[in-house]
This record gives C-alpha cells, structure tokens and sequence, in this order.
C-alpha cells in the first residue's frame, strides 16, 4: 500500500535555528510529492513540492526540502526559525488516479524565543 | 480571490440527524475533494469527482454522499450522523495536472453528541 510517514509528532527549535521537518514515502512510480502548513482553524496552504529535475526545492516563506531518491525521503528545511514558522506541517504524495493525495500525520512545528 | 468556500464554519448535530456540508470554488478547477481530519491521522479522504459528473470513493466513504452539483459546487452528505463522524471536513478543489497542488478551504468543524 503507498503510504506517507511522518515520524516525529512535534518538533520544538529556537528562534534563529535551523529547522527539520521528516518525511518518507512509499509510493509507485515516480513520487510526486508536496509541503503543506496548516495554521489554527485555517485550511491547508501549499508550501513547495517535488515533481522532477533538482533534488532540493525551494518554496514559499523561505522553505526548501531535499528529495532522497534512495532513502525515500522528502525532509522540509529552512535555515533560521522564526516564532511565525509555528504551525502543523503535512507531507503529502500523489497516489492514483484523480490526482489523489495520501497524508501523513502531520508534524507540529514550535519554534520558541 | 474566494478560492474555496466551506459553509457552514461550525455545526453541532446529535446522533442520528442529517446535514449537507457546502463546498464551493471560484478557480475554474476539474477536480474536487473532501476529507476529514481527526488527531494524529492526519487528512483522509472521503470522497472525489475528478470532473463534473463523476464521483468516486476515497478512503473513508462509508456514511457518506456527495453530490457534485455543478464545476463549482460539492456536497457531501451526512444522512445519519454518527459520533464517529465528529471531525473537522476539508473541501479542497485542483485542476487536472498531477502537478499542480490542491487548494483547501478553511474547513467546517462538525461535532455529534
């Protein structure tokens, strides 16, 4: 079954530090892959993804994520941490037909001063 | 810019009522779709219609209808609303290219007593 995994419930950074946010896939195919943040009682904004060509993708807010082909991973990056940066964070990859998308659990990002 | 629009924002039912959950979008999309999202589970999704005209299930359809009313419009349906059901709903809405990510509104948060 094509699945997407996000390992750590929470991930707590200062203000100022580099940030990581795991996630690997299992999927068929070439992975079509994507970032999205979800601030409190808001919906899903789109933050990069993956389709083709360069391994590290550059996205919005100062977000990038590196594409590892062979550990089948798609970590979300960003260099310094701002308090702002606090959210919950879904890896998601294409999965069949309809341009389906499969969630991970989400990943609870608090960056604190 | 709309985008999405969810109706309504917040609803509480007790066990057994029906409701219809209103989903609209204003980007000339194909695709659309509703999800729910519970703790620690991240986004499922209940239902699709690729294009107006078509449904389909996804992975947690039972107990629910939709109906896509029209290229802007999709219900989904609670006929008998069941504790379980409690949830935030997402409708999200995408054009026909796999790599194009999907659009979400702000969500309809649905408890049942």
């Amino acid at each position: 079954a094509q699945s997407v995994a996000q390992p750590e419930d929470q991930v707590n950074v200062a203000e100022g530090n580099p940030l990581t946010v795991k996630c690997t896939y299992s999927v068929s195919g070439n992975p079509y892959l994507f970032w999205y943040v979800q601030y409190p009682n808001r919906g899903l904004q789109f933050l990069l993804k993956y389709i083709t060509g360069d391994n590290l993708v550059k996205g919005s807010y100062g977000f990038e994520a590196e594409f590892n082909k062979s550990q089948t991973s798609f970590h979300l990056k960003k260099p310094s941490a701002l308090v702002s940066d606090s959210a919950l964070y879904f890896c998601a990859a294409l999965t069949g037909g309809g341009n389906k998308l499969t969630f991970g659990t989400g990943t609870q990002l608090k960056v604190e001063l | 810019n709309a985008g999405v629009t969810q109706t309504p924002k917040f609803q509480v039912l007790k066990t057994g009522q029906s409701m219809t959950l209103q989903c609209a979008q204003d980007m000339n999309h194909n695709s659309m779709y509703w999800y729910r999202q519970d703790p620690g589970m991240g986004l499922r999704l209940i239902y699709y219609s690729a294009s107006e005209g078509t449904t389909d299930k996804g992975e947690v359809p039972n107990g629910y209808n939709v109906s896509r009313l029209n290229k802007r419009e999709f219900s989904l349906r609670l006929e008998s609303a069941a504790p379980s059901q409690t949830s935030v709903y997402f409708c999200a809405s995408g054009t026909e290219y796999s790599n194009q990510p999907q659009h979400f509104g702000d969500g309809t948060r649905l408890s049942i007593l």
